[in-house]
């Protein structure tokens, strides 16, 4: 099946730095790509949705400004959480959208900031 | 806005046994429904799914039928297996974005 890789795996940051997590999909092109932050007793919150070559959608609640996402191409994503505190530590997991109708997880990045 | 609910866990069964799973969600049009199972130290992948009314997805020996009258998707599995064991994540899919339920931790015992 199709393949979506997640980057980094692990990351540990001081408070107020910016931490960058990519989102690939490497054997086919996802013009829509999902960002999810799981929260400790599994839920997933859906916080944006990327769209290639346009300005991601955020759901309601979530701060833009503090979660950047660029969808540069039809095989990158990236979020960006900028001046991170801790309690953005979290599992933060994208997904690709094939014309299948099927939705391809990456790994999920767990954040954990100091 | 669109929403998934399903059954707090954790659920634990012995070998064997019968598996439900409810799950129910709200949705304007036509959405698409899904199951997604996260095994331990794995990220999320696609165990069925059904897309119109009146479908049965399978897989796995697991099914879920899409009931619209009752707006629900209940999985389902006759005799579970100690390899089950995971975190199940009900979906839905409409006007491009997918929504999850908050998943349902099974623990099965040998």
């Amino acid at each position: 099946g199709a393949v979506v890789s997640q980057h980094p795996s692990w990351v540990i940051c001081k408070s107020g730095t910016s931490v960058k997590i990519e989102c690939r999909s490497l054997d086919f092109q996802a013009t829509t790509m999902f960002w999810y932050r799981q929260f400790p007793k599994q839920s997933l919150m859906l916080m944006a949705t990327s769209n290639e070559g346009s300005k991601a959608t955020y759901e309601q609640g979530v701060e833009k400004d503090k979660f950047l996402i660029n969808h540069a191409s039809l095989t990158l994503s990236t979020l960006t959480v900028t001046s991170a505190h801790p309690e953005d530590s979290s599992f933060y997991i994208c997904s690709a959208y094939l014309y299948t109708g099927e939705l391809f997880f990456g790994e999920g990045s767990r954040l954990t900031v100091l | 806005g669109d929403s998934v609910t399903q059954m707090e866990g954790p659920v634990t069964l012995s070998e064997e046994a019968f598996l439900t799973i409810n799950c129910t969600y709200t949705a304007t049009g036509y959405p698409s429904l899904f199951w997604y199972v996260q095994y331990p130290g794995e990220g999320l992948q696609l165990l069925l799914k059904a897309t119109k009314a009146d479908d049965k997805g399978s897989n796995k020996g697991f099914e879920a039928t899409y009931r619209k009258e009752t707006t629900s998707f209940h999985l389902e599995k006759g005799s579970v297996q100690v390899s089950d064991s995971a975190v199940y994540f009900c979906a839905l899919y409409n006007f491009n974005k997918f929504y999850f339920g908050s998943g349902t931790k099974l623990n099965v015992k040998p």
